[in-house]
């Protein structure tokens, strides 16, 4: 079965501070990984695309990394802000279009 | 470019009618729409897939009686929820897909608040 799971399922950290969400999948066949912000009442906004041969993609403050053999990838946020509170998604997609969203973290980032 | 809107932003509504929620592409053509709902703390759930000018594919589970979806232009798709129930009340989000572009990306709307009374 496709699964995407996310951890930590919230996340409190304080403003300049960094931060790494986590992203296990098994999805089969595998054709990219992104990651997405969705600001609260938003639709989700891309951050980040990586492709099966890509371990690691930036996006100014935002890094994300990807293990295709561990099938994991991460996403750090580097000296946050109060505007990068929000849900963060993994999406994984199986070819050849199809979203595997997974359940997203819930960052807040305090002054 | 790659932008999705949707309208309304917001509804509410009584309990027995119906609702429909627009979906366009401004800058592209999209000959795949997709709609999802979302619940609070949770996750995007696919409810359908459009393509224009055929009938749409929905999930297991989702009742095409109920939710009607129309893709009769390569840049609008409507979902329509019929009869509406307090239980319909979620955000309703839709994505379109740009044919041609690289990862076969998705671009999403900002959203629909459905609230039934």
């Amino acid at each position: 079965k496709n699964q995407v799971e996310q951890s930590p399922q919230s996340l409190i950290i304080l403003e300049g501070k960094n931060c790494t969400l986590q992203c296990n999948y098994t999805v089969s066949p595998f054709s990219n990984l992104r990651w997405y912000k969705q600001d609260t009442g938003r639709g989700p906004v891309s951050l980040t695309i990586m492709t099966f041969s890509e371990n690691t993609k930036s996006n100014g403050r935002y890094t994300a990394t990807l293990d295709a053999d561990t099938k994991q990838s991460s996403l750090h946020i580097t000296a946050s802000q109060l505007s990068d509170s929000a849900s963060y998604i993994c999406v994984v997609s199986a070819k050849p279009y199809k979203y595997i969203f997974g359940t997203g973290t819930r960052l807040k980032v305090l002054a | 470019g790659a932008v999705v809107s949707q309208h309304p932003s917001w509804v509410i509504c009584k309990s027995g009618t119906s609702v429909k929620i627009e979906c366009r592409s401004l800058d592209f053509q999209a000959t795949t729409m997709f709609w999802y709902r979302q619940f609070p703390k949770q996750s995007l759930m696919l409810m359908a897939t459009s393509n224009e000018g055929s009938k749409a594919t929905y999930e297991q589970g989702v009742e095409k009686d109920k939710f009607l979806i129309n893709h009769a232009s390569l840049t609008l798709s409507t979902l329509t929820v019929t009869s509406a129930h307090p239980e319909d009340s979620s955000f309703y989000i839709c994505s379109a897909r740009e044919p041609g572009t690289n990862y076969n990306e998705q671009f999403f709307g900002p959203g629909t608040r459905l609230t039934v009374l």
